[in-house]
């Protein structure tokens, strides 16, 4: 039990779907993260959101849309993807701000679009 | 990109001691080094975090070079279960990317 809570654990979606990953956290934690893990890539930062306010977005397509309630809610809404953005889905929180706060991450949504 | 280098993998016997190598030739003197791994099909996990000084947790130690250049992650006794990637990162804590390489994938050998 890591802290950090992924849903749904696996996705299967045509291209033409929507659907939306959901990431909870109750450590108390400020900050949130999305990452992208391809197989045989490093993880890919994707979002960032501090304080509910976004700080980072690593040149992700429209097709991915964040969104950010409250600091422990953390969702990826997902609508006209390709078959290449198959991949693990990873959130992480952490206190945010500080040098040395370490990351704690969910064990991810393992998405397929068919 | 990210700003460590750490080789691609390693193998080491069970039991024995295991020292992962991290090279960070470009830290800056705000730049904290943090190590994570993965266990296959799980999320990344927190291992051990330092700034200049040696650090040990029940996990691991961290050795810390004195020109802060590289760094070393010493798994003191390893077990089957300790067969992951292993992520060593830069953290700056100005900003709130936190980039991972590629990391080192370590094999357990009974």
């Amino acid at each position: 039990e890591t802290g950090v809570t992924q849903t749904p654990r696996h996705l299967v979606m045509g291209m033409t779907n929507k659907k939306s990953l959901k990431c909870e956290q109750h450590l108390g934690h400020n900050a949130m993260y999305w990452y992208k893990q391809s197989a045989k890539k490093p993880l890919e930062l994707m979002f960032v959101y501090n304080f509910k306010e976004q700080t980072e977005n690593n040149s992700v397509p429209s097709r991915f849309s964040p969104e950010c309630p409250n600091s422990s809610h953390l969702f990826l809404h997902l609508h006209t993807l390709q078959p290449e953005d198959s991949a693990l889905y990873l959130c992480a929180s952490c206190t945010g701000g500080g040098y040395d706060s370490p990351l704690h991450f969910g064990n991810g949504t393992r998405l397929t679009v068919t | 990109d990210a700003k460590t280098t750490q080789p691609n993998s390693m193998e080491s016997n069970e039991e024995e001691p295991v020292h992962l190598p991290c090279n960070h030739s470009t830290i800056s003197g705000t730049d904290y080094i943090h190590w994570y791994r993965q266990l296959p099909s799980q999320g990344p996990e927190y291992v051990i975090h330092g700034l200049t000084s040696n650090v040990n947790n029940r996990m691991a130690s961290l050795a810390i070079a004195e020109d802060r250049k590289s760094s070393t992650l010493i798994l003191h006794r390893a077990t089957l279960r300790d067969a992951a990637v292993y992520y060593c990162i830069l953290r700056d804590g100005r900003d709130d990317k936190i980039i991972f390489g590629k990391g080192t994938r370590l094999h357990i050998l009974p």
